[in-house]
């Protein structure tokens, strides 16, 4: 049974352009978080999706930020006009309903020029 | 808010020997689960072991076992027989239970463990 699936691995974007991570859960998991870990800090909590819906986004920023998770396919995060600020590692997790463990992908690490 | 703190940024073990981290929480709710999760340097989120709050019974898993004492709102994590595969960044989380799966993890910023053989 795969694990959670996370790609790219590593993103380079520039100051200004798109960032589009994506995650694929575990077999069986419809529950996606995604959570933000900057260096030298613990995760933080940025979203959470069920298919085709946004259960909790409290942890997303209010602006270029957003997060979809459709009906086929992956979650995709999406950062529109990346900012230095926002070079971290994006991890994303999954859990069945009614599970409380959460497992999580690789990450992706972006990088802003 | 609930808040998760980890005093130890670092700490440091022999192999074969024991060691103990720390995990406070601050928390209103009566019911919540506590983790502890395991980033080695290859940054693969790693869960380690879980307890339910209502649960009084320590949790073990292998040579892993935590101290949970819900009065103090104290969560450590005890590694017996360390070995040189522990040496990696070990997080405490929290979660309301709200039934299930719904609920965000609540982490702490982390303690930096190193084996030394």
């Amino acid at each position: 049974n795969a694990g959670v699936m996370q790609n790219p691995r590593h993103l380079v974007r520039r100051r200004g352009q798109e960032a589009r991570l994506r995650c694929s859960p575990m077999k069986g998991h419809s529950h996606v978080y995604w959570y933000r870990q900057l260096p030298e800090e613990g995760l933080k909590f940025m979203v959470y999706l069920q298919k085709e819906n946004i259960i909790d986004e409290s942890g997303m920023p209010k602006e270029r930020f957003s997060a979809e998770f459709p009906k086929e396919g992956p979650s995709i995060l999406r950062i529109q006009q990346v900012v230095r600020g926002d070079s971290a590692a994006y991890f994303c997790a999954s859990s069945q309903p009614g599970q409380s463990e959460q497992y999580f992908g690789p990450g992706t690490r972006l990088t802003v020029t | 808010a609930q808040t998760v703190t980890q005093s130890q940024p670092e700490m440091s073990v022999q192999e074969a020997e024991t060691v103990t981290l720390s995990c406070t929480y601050d928390t209103s709710e009566s019911d919540y689960y506590l983790f502890w999760y395991k980033q080695p340097p290859s940054r693969q989120m790693i869960l380690v072991i879980r307890q339910e709050a209502y649960k009084q019974q320590n949790a073990t898993e292998n040579r892993f076992s935590v101290n949970f004492q819900k009065a103090a709102k104290s969560f450590s994590l005890k590694i017996s027989d360390s070995q040189l595969g522990d040496a990696a960044m070990y997080f405490c989380a929290y979660k309301m239970n709200y039934g299930g799966s719904q609920g965000n993890l609540i982490f702490g910023k982390g303690t930096k463990l190193s084996v030394k053989p």
